[in-house]
């Protein structure tokens, strides 16, 4: 299987800062990889699909790179609603699998 | 607009077994696979597996192998995960997922998820 590290597995930051996840392939899966958004008590939402591209409804802040092995994803400027945990997903070969999450808090 | 609506909260023994629905709405259920994914508690997201509505086909994640049965009822739109020989460690939110399949498999609606909790 596709193994996901994602780094930080923590993060603390604060209102208005840039925030940069990275999340990396075991092998290269192209860009099926796509990034979600979950809050406590919630299903994870999509943000990112296609390593870049952005998901329906997402705000322009969020945005995606990578192909290959090596993937971010930026958070413009955070705001108060970011503080989240967010994950990446690769859909390039079953089993589909996970990055084991990056929790992000108020600093 | 589309909704993935799941069966309510679950209490189960040791050695028994779950059946979770997934009814979908706002699109034909034929024209999207859909996926399961489980989340234990405090943890991260793991894949169960697929299945493809139109035909029924299955793929399962090594881990649920033997354990796990996906089906759909087109008729009522409504997709079913069934596992068996529950353990423990099967506690946690369950939720089904749609995706297109391949290039664009990525999970664009999510339910609002199932929780299991297996205690004896």
């Amino acid at each position: 299987a596709i193994q996901l590290t994602q780094s930080p597995s923590s993060l603390s930051a604060s209102v208005g800062d840039r925030v940069t996840i990275t999340c990396r392939a075991s092998q290269g899966i192209s860009r099926a990889l796509a990034w979600y958004q979950q809050k406590p008590g919630k299903p994870p939402k999509l943000l990112i699909f296609h390593a870049s591209s952005l998901g329906g409804g997402v705000p322009s802040g969020f945005s995606g790179s990578g192909s290959g092995t090596d993937f971010t994803l930026t958070i413009s400027s955070l705001q108060p609603e970011h503080f989240a945990t967010y994950y990446c997903q690769q859909f390039h070969d079953y089993p589909y699998t996970f990055g084991q999450g990056t929790k992000l808090e108020v600093k | 607009q589309v909704q993935l609506v799941q069966s309510g909260a679950e209490v189960k023994k040791p050695e028994t077994s779950v059946k979770v629905s997934c009814k979908a709405s706002g699109y034909t259920l034929s024209d999207y696979y859909i996926h399961w994914v489980r989340q234990a508690p405090g943890q991260g997201l793991e894949w169960m597996g697929i299945i493809n509505p139109s035909g029924g086909a299955t793929s399962y994640a090594q881990n649920f192998q033997g354990r796990v049965t996906m089906t759909r009822d087109t008729s009522t739109s409504t997709v079913y995960m069934e596992l068996s020989s529950l353990r423990s460690d099967d506690t946690g939110m369950y939720y089904c997922v749609r995706g297109l399949g391949g290039w664009r498999d990525y999970f664009d609606y999510w339910g609002q998820g199932t929780l299991v909790s297996v205690s004896s």
